[in-house]
């Protein structure tokens, strides 16, 4: 079946532009998460969605960042007037559950931005 | 604060060389430790997920094991094509569910 999915692959923007990142999850998910993972490091939680619950935004870096999910589908993350330290991947991951121990996130390929 | 840190941050290997790499976590309220392998370009994939110390989980050459403390991966003969960065990541629970990753091993194995 079909994997989580995420557009674009690549994205080069200028800085201060504005950019929407979008995550397409595998159906009948009904967490998901985006994180950011600069070269070198580890995934940094921005994110997290479940259901129709108000989103857990404590990873969101600065009010730059917001996202949105329509219902249980696809999400889009937008990231205002772009520096250059937002360089960086952004993953996209879906599970099952929710906050539950049983169950494992699916993630994306992700989408490399560069602010030029 | 909740951390996990991973160890060593590269690994090489022979082929047929096995080894471990650790994850070492101090968290409030573990509701899981997840070990995943990401390969360069793309995004994590699933590997285990560990409940409880003393369990234990395996898949191919790869087996996870996880104490209080810590959590294993070791990697019994490994080939080429294990080559990858092993993430290891605890879902925590301190009022709201999060998950929390380490940065990572970077294993190569060398033919």
């Amino acid at each position: 079946g079909a994997g989580v999915s995420q557009s674009p692959s690549n994205k080069v923007t200028e800085k201060g532009k504005d950019v929407e990142l979008r995550c397409d999850p595998i159906s009948g998910h009904t967490a998901l998460y985006w994180y950011r993972q600069r070269l070198g490091q580890g995934l940094e939680f921005l994110i997290y969605f479940q259901g129709n619950s108000a989103p857990d935004k404590s990873g969101l870096p600065s009010d730059r960042f917001s996202a949105e999910r329509t219902g249980e589908s696809v999400s889009t993350l937008t990231i205002q007037r772009t520096q250059q330290e937002d360089s960086a991947v952004y993953l996209c991951a879906s599970s099952l559950l929710g906050g539950s121990a049983y169950n494992e996130q699916f993630f994306g390929p992700g989408t490399r931005l560069t602010v030029l | 604060e909740d951390q996990v840190t991973q160890s060593p941050e590269a690994l090489r290997l022979q082929e047929g060389e096995s080894s471990s790499l650790n994850c070492s976590y101090t968290v409030s309220g573990l509701r899981g430790l997840f070990w995943y392998r990401q390969d360069p370009g793309k995004g994590p994939e699933f590997l285990f997920t560990l409940y409880s110390a003393g369990e234990e989980k395996e898949k191919e050459r790869l087996k996870a094991t996880l104490t209080k403390k810590e959590s294993f991966l070791h990697i019994t003969a490994p080939k080429p094509e294990d080559s990858a960065t092993y993430l290891c990541a605890v879902l925590s629970l301190l009022g709201t569910y999060k998950y929390i990753f380490g940065t990572g091993t970077r294993l190569k194995v060398l033919a």
